[in-house]
């Protein structure tokens, strides 16, 4: 079975400070996508990233950071200078490679204050 | 291009009363999936369709709730009778021919109360 864990129910910051979001994933395919979703206060959810079990390379968008370590089983989020409008719940989830169903996390909330 | 497009945004029911939401998908995807996100569980997949096959229904929660898919541009989420215990956000999400991508693309929602 799937399961992914996001331990940080919700996490308040100032502007300008970094933060991460922390998600640990099971599954017991070696093969696997991972995602990060945004749900700003408006409700909708917005597809921010997706990697595959392939590849372990971070990646930087941005003000936006991912870590995914394999041997950890974790996939963390880091936002850099955070603003108000990163003020959001955020999602991680993953699916196998194929089919597209995804599990999804409790999901983190973020306040940042200015 | 048009999103994922849910009916209604909101709907206030009483407690007994069917409730049906619709969806159309973006053109050319053929994954479609039902997801209930509350407070409780979560964003929770309910069933989801290929090519207007439902393939995994095991999240439905129980007979009260049925889904449909007559064509590629149309779903319905059937709750009768509804419960309070129903009241939810429903979201309808598609993805991409042959499931190779993973991203799920969702509409806006549709938010049940049910008194």
């Amino acid at each position: 079975a799937q399961k992914v864990t996001q331990a940080q129910t919700e996490i308040s910051v100032v502007e300008k400070e970094d933060v991460t979001l922390d998600c640990v994933y099971e599954t017991r395919d070696t093969t696997y996508y991972l995602f990060w979703y945004k749900q700003p206060p408006s409700g909708e959810l917005v597809f921010l990233i997706r990697r595959n079990s392939f590849d372990e390379q971070n990646e930087i968008s941005g003000r936006y950071s991912w870590n995914f370590q394999k041997s950890t089983s974790s996939f963390n989020f880091t936002i850099t200078a955070s603003q108000v409008v990163d003020s959001a719940v955020y999602f991680c989830a993953l699916s196998k490679l194929y089919g597209n169903k995804l599990v999804f996390g409790a999901g983190t909330i973020l306040r940042v204050k200015s | 291009d048009a999103g994922v497009i849910q009916s209604p945004r909101h709907e206030v029911t009483e407690m007994g009363q069917e409730v049906t939401l619709r969806c159309k998908p973006i053109s050319g995807h053929d994954y479609l999936f039902w997801y209930r996100q509350t407070m409780m569980r979560g964003l929770e997949l309910l069933i989801y369709f290929n090519n207007n096959v439902p393939i995994d229904d095991s999240g439905m929660p129980e007979d009260r709730f049925s889904a449909k898919m007559p064509n590629a541009s149309f779903s319905t989420l059937k709750i009768q009778p509804s419960e309070p215990r129903d009241s939810a956000v429903y979201f309808c999400a598609s993805s991409f021919p042959g499931g190779g991508t993973g991203e799920l693309f969702f509409g806006e929602g549709s938010r049940l109360t049910v008194l």
